[in-house]
């Protein structure tokens, strides 16, 4: 089976704009994470789609939105970007019956400048 | 105070040296990774605990769940080794992170 995939790998955006990451998870996986990790705040959880739905929600503005499609791939969007979004994204599917065993995507690396 | 604290934060050894980096949650929870990460970023997952200990190859984990602890040890350390360890807990249906272990294993 390929592994959860992430585009882009790497983005430069400027302050204001707003950006779309996608993942594509595991086939057969219904459940996807999204996390954000910057030195400052490590890693830290952003929330979680199941079947089309925001199942979980980790404590981030509402600039951070996503969605999730009936093929279970699912995008990421942050509007009005700030220098402090500047992060590596990383995205997780799970099966539905083992939501807390994980299988990471490599990343989109985010530079907002 | 943070939900799950990893200690040390940085960790300097040499080739062969046994390795050990302790993680403390003050959460409930119902599985404790361990995941490692490259430079590169990509995260690859080691052990998941909920109880016990797991070894891989020489990898060795470990959890004390009353305690609310656990530990990941390398035995024979390898330059290889070299990465950021992470422990994370699943809680509340997400996984709180610790702020991870930065290893160097020197030849």
């Amino acid at each position: 089976k390929a592994g959860v995939t992430q585009t882009p790998r790497y983005l430069i955006k400027t302050r204001g704009q707003q950006v779309t990451l996608s993942c594509s998870p595991i086939s057969g996986h219904r459940s996807v994470s999204w996390y954000q990790q910057t030195p400052g705040q490590g890693l830290q959880f952003l929330f979680e789609y199941f079947s089309e739905t925001q199942r979980n929600k980790g404590n981030f503005p509402g600039r951070f939105s996503g969605r999730q499609f009936s093929n279970s791939r699912s995008e990421m969007n942050v509007s009005t970007l700030e220098l402090g979004d500047s992060a590596l994204y990383l995205c997780a599917s799970s099966f539905e019956g083992r939501r807390e065993t994980q299988y990471f995507g490599p990343g989109t690396r985010l530079l907002v400048l | 105070k943070n939900e799950v604290e990893q200690s040390p934060q940085n960790l300097t050894a040499q080739e062969g040296e046994f390795i050990t980096i302790n993680c403390s949650y003050s959460v409930g929870i119902s599985a404790l990774h361990w995941l490692q990460q490259h430079p590169g970023g990509g995260i690859v997952s080691l052990f998941m605990l909920s109880s016990g200990k797991k070894k891989h190859g020489r990898l060795i984990a470990t959890i004390n769940i009353q305690e609310k602890h656990s530990s990941l040890h390398i035995t024979a350390s390898h330059p290889r080794d070299s990465a950021v360890y992470i422990c994370a807990v699943w809680s509340n249906y997400q996984l709180i992170w610790g702020a991870g272990t930065k290893l160097i294993i020197k030849p």
